[in-house]
């Protein structure tokens, strides 16, 4: 069975950094496109970053040169690393794996990061 | 990146059929058929309904219905159900190897 389970949000200054990681189960992580996905309170889901199984990485407008995705192979897990974060960074972030282009088949329950002095 | 445009809220009575629209432009939503459909209830993370425009994965409802024209893709959800009740969300790849997400549209069983 697929899982996937993220830690490491909470409660940051702007201008911080936060490392957010996804454990995997159930599949490997390196063989699958994965996604990070994230959701303001009571607002809509931004995607935000992909890194495909080849390593090639993309990232929203939003987030670039602030936001690391990277993953351990030898931890099956996925990583989000947030630098100079700002209070509209504040959001649940859920890891997905994409099963298809694009597609978000799988999803962890999410983490909350809240960016605020 | 401008996120896909959705109605805001749509509503229907039990046993009826609604449909949701995802606009885009010809740079995704019109240039592929990499659409997908998620509900999300709240509190909870989101779901894959439909994939790849029209696609279901296993175990969802045949009730859900995926299609796409030009630039704009839909969802349909016949016979509906109180547990229907949700916000939905569209996706799309996009030509410079991104997704983007629809606003989102609230569902209302009546």
């Amino acid at each position: 069975e697929v899982q996937l389970v993220e830690s490491g949000g909470g409660l940051v200054q702007p201008g911080g950094s936060l490392r957010l990681s996804c454990a995997a189960s159930g599949f490997t992580v390196s063989s699958n496109y994965m996604s990070w996905v994230r959701q303001a309170p009571g607002k809509g889901l931004e995607w935000v970053s992909v890194i495909y199984s080849g390593g090639s990485t993309y990232y929203a407008d939003s987030v670039k040169g602030r936001f690391t995705i990277s993953r351990d192979n030898s931890k099956n897990t996925l990583y989000l690393q947030m630098n100079s974060l700002r209070a509209e960074d504040t959001a649940v972030y859920y890891c997905a794996r994409e099963g298809g282009v694009a597609t978000n088949t799988n999803w962890g329950q999410g983490t909350l990061v809240t960016v605020s002095s | 990146q401008s996120a896909l445009t959705q109605p805001a809220s749509v509503s229907g009575s039990p046993g009826q059929s609604i449909t949701i629209s995802c606009t885009g432009t010809s740079s995704d939503v019109g240039g592929y058929n990499y659409v997908s459909w998620y509900q999300q209830h709240p509190g909870k993370a989101p779901k894959l309904m439909i994939y790849e425009v029209s696609n279901r994965p296993s175990g969802v409802s045949n009730r859900f219905s995926g299609s796409k024209s030009g630039n704009t893709a839909s969802l349909t959800i016949s016979g509906l159900q109180a547990e229907d009740e949700a916000d939905y969300y569209c996706s799309s790849y996009t030509s410079s190897s991104f997704r983007v997400f629809g606003g989102g549209t609230k569902l209302t069983v009546l």
